[in-house]
């Protein structure tokens, strides 16, 4: 099975703030067509997850482009740039590549 | 609007069964793959079952495999999670959820939820 680590498990930061949270997925998770099968959630207390990117950088329909990933192989990025207030929640990663289909450990994003 | 409504949840001793409904509405059911995901309390998102569109192919994750039945009506527009042998631990709100391009680009609608407690 192919284990997920997020990192780090919680964040602080202002608004106006740009953030970095990294998944390392136990083996590679591209594909021989290059296809990156690492995806993004927010969650907001109370609430079901929310895909944010898929693909590793594929912005999902509307999704604000502060939002953005990459990442090949094993090592894999979402960066938040320009905080707003409504985007402090849990962030997630998954990977899709095979079953069963593992997500991250979340990353809870704090207002400092 | 594309909606998916689980029902079925509720409190079970340890040891019972219980089975789970998620009604899918306003997309084409029976063209997409399915997942149920559950996330205990406090706790991150964990990974259940994958059902393909034509239940040709179904996963499980190894905690509730051979426990965990998933299955899918799509004549009804439903996906069902027969839930046997149930344990402390399986304590958590189960979200159904559809799979993009059979789940390698994520998945993109989910339900609200539906609560599970298994205590006596």
């Amino acid at each position: 099975d192919i284990q997920v680590t997020q990192s780090p498990s919680s964040l602080f930061a202002s608004v106006g703030d740009r953030v970095t949270i990294t998944c390392r997925a136990s083996q590679s998770i591209t594909s021989q067509t290059n296809s990156d099968y690492l995806n993004w959630y927010q969650q907001k207390p109370g609430k079901a997850p929310k895909l944010l990117i898929y693909a590793a950088s594929s912005l999902q329909g509307g999704v604000p482009s502060r939002f953005s990933g990459s990442g090949s192989g094993t090592d894999f990025t979402l960066t938040i740039s320009n905080l707003q207030p409504e985007d402090f929640a849990t962030y997630y990663c998954q990977q899709s590549y095979t079953a069963p289909y593992s997500f991250g450990q979340g990353t809870k994003l704090e207002i400092k | 609007e594309v909606q998916l409504v689980e029902s079925g949840g509720g409190l079970v001793q340890p040891g019972g069964s219980l089975r789970l409904s998620c009604a899918a509405s306003a997309f084409s059911f029976s063209s997409y793959s399915m997942n149920w995901v559950r996330q205990a309390p406090g706790k991150g998102l964990e990974w259940v079952s994958y059902i393909t569109s034509g239940s040709s192919t179904i996963y499980y994750a190894d905690s509730v495999k051979g426990r965990f039945t998933i299955s899918r009506d799509n004549t009804k527009n439903s996906l069902y999670l027969q839930m046997n042998s149930l344990r402390a631990e399986d304590t958590a709100v189960y979200y159904c959820a559809r799979g993009v391009n059979s789940n390698h680009n994520g998945v993109d609608v989910w339900g609200k939820g539906t609560s599970v407690t298994v205590s006596s």
